[in-house]
């Protein structure tokens, strides 16, 4: 299984600030997988992050607020920008498991609070 | 509709009872469909895939039943080290490898 690592795994920031989170596979891979996990609620995909071009964004996010980079096939991040309360919940990265598995893992998911 | 719905719960079951808890989804285009575990304040961590054949691991059981679909997963002499929340997610199919999530089936095995 691919092993995944987020950083930070929380934070509490101030309302109208940006925050950066990234997340590092110990393998290459093709999809990177960005979803949120709003308190009590089930996973919301945000995003799909492709190496190499722009991300692809479901309905109701936008990359304004939902910045995506992709530099490479290990690495990825997501900046929620001009952060509001309703911002806060955990954001997981996920990514395809190798191609025999047929499998998604998923980060440890950062915290976040948004005051 | 939601795409994928799942019965909330909670289930409350002694230890070394039989649970299932079934899914279903709205995507015909889904081809591949996963059972995650997750425990509180934890990502979710796959348990099992579910097959067209049907998918046997230790106590667990998942099924699949296209032409209704559903899917189902049988949870065989719950242990307390059960307790969690079950997602169903299928992947979205047409080419589409993110996944879609439903709610969660809230299990607490009791002693």
């Amino acid at each position: 299984s691919a092993v995944i690592s987020q950083k930070p795994s929380r934070d509490i920031c101030q309302r109208g600030t940006s925050l950066t989170i990234q997340c590092q596979v110990d393998s290459q891979v093709t999809m990177m997988f960005w979803y949120r996990q709003q308190p009590g609620q089930s996973l919301t995909l945000i995003a799909t992050a492709n190496q190499g071009s722009e991300a692809t964004y479901e309905s109701g996010f936008v990359i304004d607020k939902f910045p995506i980079s992709r530099p490479n096939l290990t690495f990825s991040t997501l900046t929620v920008s001009n952060m509001s309360p309703e911002d806060s919940s955990i954001y997981l990265c996920s990514v395809d498991g190798h191609a025999s598995t047929d499998t998604q893992y998923f980060g440890p998911g950062t915290r976040l609070t948004v005051l | 509709r939601k795409e994928v719905e799942q019965d909330p719960g909670p289930f409350n079951v002694p230890e070394g009872a039989t649970v299932a808890f079934n899914c279903t989804y709205s995507n015909s285009a889904s081809q591949s469909f996963f059972w995650y575990r997750q425990d509180c304040r934890k990502e979710p961590k796959l348990l099992m895939s579910v097959y067209s054949s049907g998918n046997e691991d230790g106590r667990f059981t998942a099924q699949l039943n296209r032409a209704s679909q559903y899917i189902s997963l049988l949870i065989r002499d719950s242990k307390l080290s059960d307790s969690a929340t079950y997602l169903c997610a299928p992947r979205r199919g047409a080419g589409r490898r993110a996944l879609t999530f439903g709610s969660g089936t809230r299990l607490q095995v009791q002693p």
